[in-house]
């Protein structure tokens, strides 16, 4: 499996404090994309980027922000996190020529 | 984008093929149709691909007619450890650039019982 890995685990916050999800891939991968994951909603898109610094939104992206300076890093940044935003955090990677897409092992996050 | 509509949830038995079928009616000419498989507190990991006709790997079918509006991911003799959610996803993968969604429906609940 490639190596893309997700910090942290699980986070508890309280409301309005700002929240960054970190993931970090290890294969050179191009295209890396950031989902929620609740129940009844399957996996939603939130921001993709095909490059460094190159990045766009995707199904439901109001509230997120995203950075990539680095190939290998892609951060997701809740500025003022909201109770709907609790939810299990999905990152996933491809590279230029690979149909597959690699999954991260989830981040749990609860905002009280 | 083209939007896919898979059954929320199926039930089979152990040794029995099991068909969990994928309507995606607005594919587009450079569409792919993948499926993922996911299991409980894991991420998806993929399990095959095609564009049209048959593709067949070592867990499973996938059949995707002429018109493309549907394809049927087809596993043999499921077993307990099948139990799980699939996920059929349509994109244009060999889009370079910015426009490269990958969106996934709601999923398929899959359970095996013996």
């Amino acid at each position: 499996d490639a190596g893309i890995t997700q910090s942290p685990r699980h986070k508890v916050t309280e409301t309005g404090t700002p929240v960054t999800l970190r993931c970090h891939q290890t294969e050179n991968h191009r295209y890396m994309y950031w989902y929620r994951q609740d129940p009844g909603h399957g996996l939603r898109l939130i921001h993709y980027s095909y490059g460094v610094k190159d990045t766009d939104k995707g199904e439901v992206s109001d509230g997120y922000s995203v950075s990539r300076s680095k190939t290998e890093d892609f951060l997701l940044t809740l500025e003022s996190a909201t109770s709907s935003q609790t939810s299990v955090y999905f990152c996933a990677s491809r590279g230029l020529a690979n149909e597959k897409l690699f999954f991260g092992s989830g981040t749990q996050l609860s905002v009280l | 984008l083209a939007k896919t509509t898979q059954p929320i949830s199926m039930d089979s038995y152990e040794g029995q093929e099991v068909n969990i079928t994928c309507s995606h009616n607005n594919i587009a000419t450079n569409d792919y149709i993948t499926w993922y498989q996911q299991f409980p507190s894991q991420g998806p990991r993929f399990i095959i691909q095609g564009y049209k006709t048959k593709v067949t790997n070592e867990v499973a079918s996938l059949f995707i007619p002429a018109d493309r509006k549907s394809s049927t991911l087809s596993l043999p003799r499921v077993s307990l450890s099948d139990t799980a959610v699939y996920y059929c996803l349509v994109g244009d993968i060999e889009l370079t650039g910015g426009g490269n969604k990958l969106t996934f429906g709601t999923g398929t609940q899959l359970k095996v019982e013996l």
